[in-house]
C-alpha cells in the first residue's frame, strides 16, 4: 500500500478522549501532520511534526507515531472539535504529498 | 499577515481548459512551497502537485500528470493552477496551499470549479 489509511468516522462523549489513526508505509520516513476541516472552510493545521502545535491550537492536541501509524489525540474533546480530519504526509519517495481519507469526529 | 488570496469561481464545458490564480502575502514569497490540493463535494482531500517559488520546480500527483500545469508569477507573487480536459469528475473546490515541504499551514480560501 502506498496510501494514508484513517477511519471514516469515530465518535466520542463530550469531555472525553479519542484517538484517531493514520496508517502508511510512509510513515515509517516521514512524520504525519493533522488537519481539522469544518463544513464550509478550508482545513486548518492542528499537530505537525513529532507533536507540535501550532499557536492558538488547543492543548488538548496531540500527536504520536510507531512504526507505520501515526496518531491524532483529542484529550478532553469538546463540542467544538466535531469536525472531519485528515492527515498528511510525503510519499515513500519523498516528491510527493499524500492525505489520508480523512476521520468524521462526532462529540456525543 | 499571511494571506493566499484565490481568484473567483469558474463554470466550465467538458474539455475546457480552466486557470485558477492563488495571490500571496504577507511573507517571504520564494522560502515557502505552494501546494494544490482538490477537494469534490462530500469527498476527502486530494494533493495534485505543487511548485517551488524560488526555482520554478515542479513535481505533480501521478494521476495529474499532463493534464495539470502549476506555474508563477514572482513578480506578481501569484501562483496559477491550470487544468485541461476538464470533465464532470473535476468538478470541486480547488485550494492552494502554503507549505515547508509536507508541512501546510496556510490555506486560501478555495475556488469551487463547475463542470457541466
Amino acid at each position: 500500500s502506498f496510501g494514508l489509511t484513517q477511519d471514516p468516522a469515530v465518535s466520542v462523549a463530550l469531555g472525553q478522549t479519542v484517538r484517531i489513526t493514520c496508517q502508511g508505509d510512509s510513515l515509517r520516513s516521514y512524520y504525519a501532520n493533522w488537519y481539522q476541516q469544518k463544513p464550509g472552510q478550508p482545513p486548518v493545521l492542528v499537530v505537525y511534526g513529532q507533536n507540535n502545535r501550532p499557536s492558538g491550537i488547543p492543548h488538548r492536541f496531540s500527536g504520536s507515531s510507531s512504526g507505520d501509524t501515526a496518531s491524532l489525540t483529542i484529550t478532553g474533546a469538546q463540542a467544538e472539535d466535531e469536525a472531519d480530519y485528515y492527515c498528511n504526509s510525503r510519499d515513500t519517495s519523498g516528491h510527493h504529498l499524500l492525505f489520508g481519507g480523512g476521520t468524521k469526529v462526532t462529540v456525543l | 499577515q499571511v494571506q493566499l488570496v484565490q481568484s473567483g469561481a469558474e463554470v466550465k464545458t467538458p474539455g475546457d481548459s480552466v486557470k485558477v490564480a492563488c495571490k500571496a502575502s504577507g511573507y517571504t514569497f520564494k522560502d515557502y512551497v505552494i501546494h494544490w490540493v482538490r477537494q469534490a463535494r462530500g469527498q476527502g482531500l486530494e494533493w495534485m502537485g505543487r511548485i517551488n517559488p524560488a526555482s520554478g520546480d515542479t513535481k505533480y500527483s501521478p494521476k495529474f500528470q499532463g493534464t495539470v500545469t502549476i506555474s508563477r508569477d514572482t513578480s506578481a507573487r501569484t501562483v496559477y493552477l491550470e487544468m485541461s480536459r476538464l470533465g464532470s469528475e473535476d468538478t470541486a473546490i480547488y485550494y492552494c496551499a502554503r507549505a515547508l515541504v509536507a508541512t501546510i499551514d496556510q490555506w486560501g480560501q478555495g475556488t469551487p470549479v463547475t463542470v457541466s
